[in-house]
C-alpha cells in the first residue's frame, strides 16, 4: 500500500508530557499538510511543506506545536507540555505540487490528554 | 473570508432510499475547488471528488452524483438507492487558488449519515 501513513495511530498521555506524531506521504508528493479534528467538527488546517519548507502555519499553530519535514519526505509534529486541550485527531495529507491538486489523507493520530 | 456551511448535521435513512448531502460555500475568489471526502468509522477521510469554479457540470459516478451551482454557492452531493455501506460522516471542503497557494482546506462540519438496513 502507498498511501499516506501515520504513526501512532493512537496516543494516551499525561498532561505536561511532549508527543511526537510522524507522517510517511504519499511518494512522489512534494506537500504536505497537517490538521486537526476535534469531535463533532471537521479538520482545521495546521500546517504545510513545500518539500522541507514550511511555508504556512495557521494561528491554532501556538508555540508549543512545531512541525518539521528534515528532507521533504516525511514529516513530524510535536507538542510540548500536553494540555487536555489538545486532545484531537491528528491528520496528514498530502498532494502534488499545485494548490489544486487533491490531498490525500493518513488514518490520523488520535490524542487523549489525561 | 471562506466558509463552508453543512446545514445538515445527521441525517437517517432506510436502505434503498436516495438522500442529499447539502453544502453552501462563501468566497471572494474566483478561483476555487470544492471537494468532498468521506470519513467512515475507522477515522481516514477518503477522497471522493474535486471540482473547479469553472466547470459546472454535474458529475455522475454510480450511485453517486454531484450538483454544483455558482448561482446559489453551493455544491450538494446525492447519492442514488443508498446501502449500509454508505453510512459515515461526509465533508464539503473548499480550496482557494486565486488568491492563496497554500491549496489548504476549508471544511465544513461535516454531515453524519445512517443508513438502516
Amino acid at each position: 500500500d502507498t498511501g499516506v501513513s501515520q504513526n501512532p495511530r493512537h496516543k494516551i498521555t499525561k498532561r505536561g508530557q511532549n508527543v511526537t506524531f510522524r507522517c510517511d506521504p504519499i511518494s512522489e508528493h512534494n506537500r504536505l499538510y497537517w490538521y486537526r479534528q476535534t469531535l463533532g467538527q471537521g479538520p482545521e488546517f495546521l500546517t504545510y511543506f513545500q518539500n522541507e519548507a514550511q511555508l504556512e502555519k495557521s494561528r491554532l499553530l501556538s508555540d508549543r506545536f512545531s512541525a518539521e519535514r528534515p528532507k521533504g519526505s516525511f514529516s513530524t509534529l510535536e507538542i510540548q507540555r500536553t494540555e487536555q486541550g489538545d486532545s484531537a485527531m491528528y491528520l496528514c495529507a498530502s498532494s502534488l505540487e499545485a494548490a489544486q491538486e487533491t490531498q490525500y489523507f493518513g488514518p490520523g493520530t488520535r490524542l487523549l490528554v489525561l | 473570508a471562506q466558509k463552508v456551511t453543512q446545514a445538515q448535521t445527521e441525517i437517517s435513512v432506510v436502505e434503498k432510499e436516495d438522500v442529499t448531502l447539502d453544502c453552501v460555500y462563501e468566497t471572494r475568489d474566483t478561483t476555487y475547488y470544492l471537494f468532498w471526502y468521506k470519513q467512515p468509522p475507522s477515522g481516514e477521510l477518503v477522497f471522493l471528488i474535486r471540482r473547479n469554479s469553472f466547470d459546472e457540470q454535474n458529475e455522475i459516478s454510480g450511485r453517486y452524483s454531484w450538483n454544483f451551482q455558482k448561482s446559489t454557492s453551493s455544491f450538494n452531493f446525492t447519492i442514488t438507492a443508498s446501502q449500509v455501506v454508505d453510512s459515515a460522516v461526509y465533508f464539503c471542503a473548499l480550496s482557494e487558488v486565486g488568491s492563496s497557494n497554500t491549496g489548504k482546506l476549508i471544511f465544513g462540519q461535516g454531515t453524519t449519515l445512517q443508513v438502516k438496513p
